[in-house]
């Protein structure tokens, strides 16, 4: 199974741009990454998946170098409202079952 | 489109008795997931199944079962619950087959199970 690293805990203010990266060393050439996001008392929720470069959606943009042996999650302007637990995940692109691990995470607490 | 509902949402057990939580998911979905997370951890998976009639163990199976009667429904019971077995228990599904989000888990509400 991939093994990802991330930071315990981050701290930000409001309207400050945060990037927290996740190392994954031993990820399948098959492999996208994932990030989910989770609130307390709530199971994690999608938010951004990539292989290469760069990807951009309306709440997140993932950078994943050329090696791919880590990726940072970038979430511009944090408001109070994403403060939450983070998690990076290396998942088969489709079709055959594999065991999905999630890893301790990354709680990121926004102050005012 | 409920997405994917878990039932009950809390619950507690004295040690030794059974249970069984309900997973259920209106997505069509062919993998679904079980998972506990124990406080201030990440998730870990208890068992999975990659369709109808089939499952698999995860990480954490010991003292666990689980079936896969309809491809809708996913059901983890616990025979004989244990103090240890006190967590917050989440099911997801995904469709590995789909050209957008393949492999994306999609997560219920949890059920918070406490065993005295």
């Amino acid at each position: 199974l991939a093994k990802t690293t991330q930071p315990i805990s981050m701290d930000s203010y409001e309207g400050q741009e945060v990037n927290i990266t996740c190392s994954h060393n031993n990820i399948a050439t098959n492999d996208y990454i994932t990030w989910y996001q989770q609130f307390p008392s709530q199971g994690p929720r999608f938010i951004i998946q990539g292989y290469k470069t760069k990807v951009t959606n309306e709440v997140a943009s993932l950078f994943i170098p050329a090696d791919r042996k880590s990726s940072t999650l970038s979430l511009p302007r944090v408001s109070l409202s994403d403060t939450a637990v983070y998690y990076c995940l290396p998942t088969l692109s489709s079709g055959s079952a594999r065991q999905l691990t999630f890893g301790s995470g990354t709680q990121l607490t926004v102050l005012p | 489109n409920a997405g994917v509902t878990q039932t009950p949402k809390f619950r507690v057990l004295k040690t030794g008795q059974s249970m069984t939580l309900l997973c259920a998911q209106d997505m069509n979905h062919e993998y679904m997931y079980w998972y506990r997370q124990d406080p201030g951890m990440g998730l870990r998976l208890i068992h999975y199944s990659v369709g109808e009639g089939t499952t698999a163990k995860g990480e954490v199976p010991d003292g666990y079962n689980v079936s896969r009667l309809k491809k809708q429904n996913f059901l983890l019971g616990l025979e004989s619950a244990a103090p240890s077995q006190t967590s917050v228990y989440f099911c997801a599904s995904t469709n590995p087959y789909a050209l957008a989000d393949a492999d994306t888990q999609y997560f219920g509400p949890g059920t918070r199970l406490t065993v005295l």
